[in-house]
């Protein structure tokens, strides 16, 4: 059974830039959250989609903003690229409600 | 609102000496609780979870950890470390109501060196 797909992997970005990172949660799960991990804040919730409805979402900007498909995968993007929105992005997908959460590899953005 | 705090950044065990990650909760409701490990260049994986049934919950690759609701605790311990332990890990608490996984807040990570 194939894990959470993240892509891409790697991605360089130069400042004010927009960028879009996908995320293909395992098969027959409906929730897809996403996650930031930056060496200075640790790893912070950003949003959670549920049949493609966004059901709960964290403390970031407007530029941060993500969707989910009907096929359940899910992209978010980030709008004006700023230096400190270099991280490693992670994404988690579950099948239901209280059901342990699998995550996947990450995208690491680096914004020049 | 929901928190955790991980006592310590950094950990170093001796190979086949017990293991102890430490970390304190808080929640306004009673709550759900994970520990998740992170192996340089891999994903989270989930170790273990607690979800108001036994205090005292195993997980995979030998680690446990006991639900303290008089200490607001959660600490995490395997008896003897292995080499493959050394990695980061994190304390989590669930964000929403009934253990979902949806919302997860982390702690800042513990991370764990394992010496021959």
């Amino acid at each position: 059974k194939a894990g959470v797909t993240q892509t891409p992997r790697y991605l360089i970005k130069t400042r004010g830039q927009q960028v879009t990172l996908s995320c293909s949660p395992i098969s027959g799960h409906r929730s897809v959250s996403w996650y930031q991990q930056t060496p200075g804040q640790g790893l912070q919730f950003l949003f959670e989609y549920f049949s493609e409805t966004q059901r709960n979402k964290g403390n970031f900007p407007g530029r941060f903003s993500g969707r989910q498909f009907s096929n359940s995968r899910s992209e978010m993007n980030v709008s004006t690229l700023e230096l400190g929105d270099s991280a490693l992005y992670l994404c988690a997908s579950s099948r239901a409600e209280n059901t342990e959460a699998f995550f996947g590899q990450g995208t690491r953005l680096t914004v020049v | 609102a929901q928190s955790v705090t991980q006592l310590d950044s950094h950990v170093s065990v001796s190979e086949g000496t017990p293991v102890l990650l430490r970390c304190n909760y808080s929640s306004s409701y009673s709550p759900s609780l994970f520990w998740y490990v992170q192996h340089p260049n891999k994903g989270l994986q989930l170790l273990l979870k607690y979800t108001s049934a036994a205090t005292l919950v195993k997980g995979i690759n030998g680690f446990e950890a006991e639900f303290k609701k008089s200490e607001t605790s959660f600490h995490l311990t395997k008896p003897s470390a292995h080499m493959s332990d050394a990695a980061e890990y994190f304390c989590v608490v669930s964000g929403g109501y009934g253990g979902s996984q949806g919302n997860l807040i982390f702690g800042k990570g513990t991370k764990l060196s394992v010496k021959p």
